[in-house]
């Protein structure tokens, strides 16, 4: 059984950096169809896709998000992680690590966190 | 870049059938993906592929798609099916794109 569970603090401040960390359990990181993803939800809002790792390291940001995101993985402790800096009230969500998997021309979110809400308040 | 257009909500009385569309210019060339999120919980993938159902997805749920729209129809709707449907499709150039959502009221 696939398993994914996201930690961090709940409440950051503005312009500070947002952390949040990714275990995964019952799957390789390492392998060369997952990919591992971030996915957020503002209140009320949609879904919005943040951005993802490979297990090489490689990773793959949404544009709207790139100059302020990095996402990183250690497959030796089978986790990924998030860092988006200079937050603002606008990254205020709900924040989901998911698994895409890759296969027949496409990806798709197979397994997701229970997600953890971030906000950012003084 | 890919844009999906989903209605916003769709009502539906117990025993009946929902059909949700997700409409975009590329559907007829990207697969399709469904996902069910409920109040306070993560989306569950419920439909890939356009007409896959992974295992433990009651047989209820079914997809299909055509040159620009996908459908997601839940067949003899339960209580239980409340909830808000995401489409979701992926190309290389617009990476992942989520449709807004449709909320599924059960009368």
């Amino acid at each position: 059984q696939v398993q994914l569970q996201e930690s961090g603090p709940g409440l950051v401040r503005p312009s500070q950096t947002l952390s949040l960390t990714c275990n995964v359990s019952g799957a390789s990181m390492s392998s060369y169809t997952s990919y591992w993803s971030w996915v957020r939800q503002a209140p009320g809002k949609g879904l919005e896709w943040i951005g993802y790792v490979f297990f090489s390291g490689d990773p793959y940001y949404n544009p709207s998000l790139r100059s302020r995101l990095s996402i990183s993985v250690d497959t030796s402790k089978s986790q990924f992680s998030l860092s988006l800096t200079s937050v603002t009230a606008a990254d205020t969500a709900v924040y989901y690590c998911a698994r895409e998997i890759a296969a027949s021309g496409t990806r798709v979110f197979d397994y997701w966190g229970q997600g953890i809400l971030v906000t950012v308040s003084s | 870049s890919s844009v999906l257009t989903q209605p916003p909500s769709v009502s539906v009385a117990p025993g009946e059938t929902a059909r949700i569309s997700c409409v975009g210019d590329k559907i007829g060339s990207e697969s399709v993906h469904w996902y069910q999120q409920k109040p306070g919980q993560a989306p569950v993938l419920v439909i890939y592929y356009n007409s896959d159902r992974p295992s433990g997805i009651p047989e209820r749920f079914s997809g299909s798609a055509s040159e620009t729209t996908a459908t997601l129809t839940i067949s003899t709707v339960e209580a239980g099916d409340e909830a808000e449907y995401f489409c979701q499709v992926w190309d290389s150039s617009s990476d992942h794109v989520f449709g807004p959502g449709t909320k599924v009221t059960v009368l």
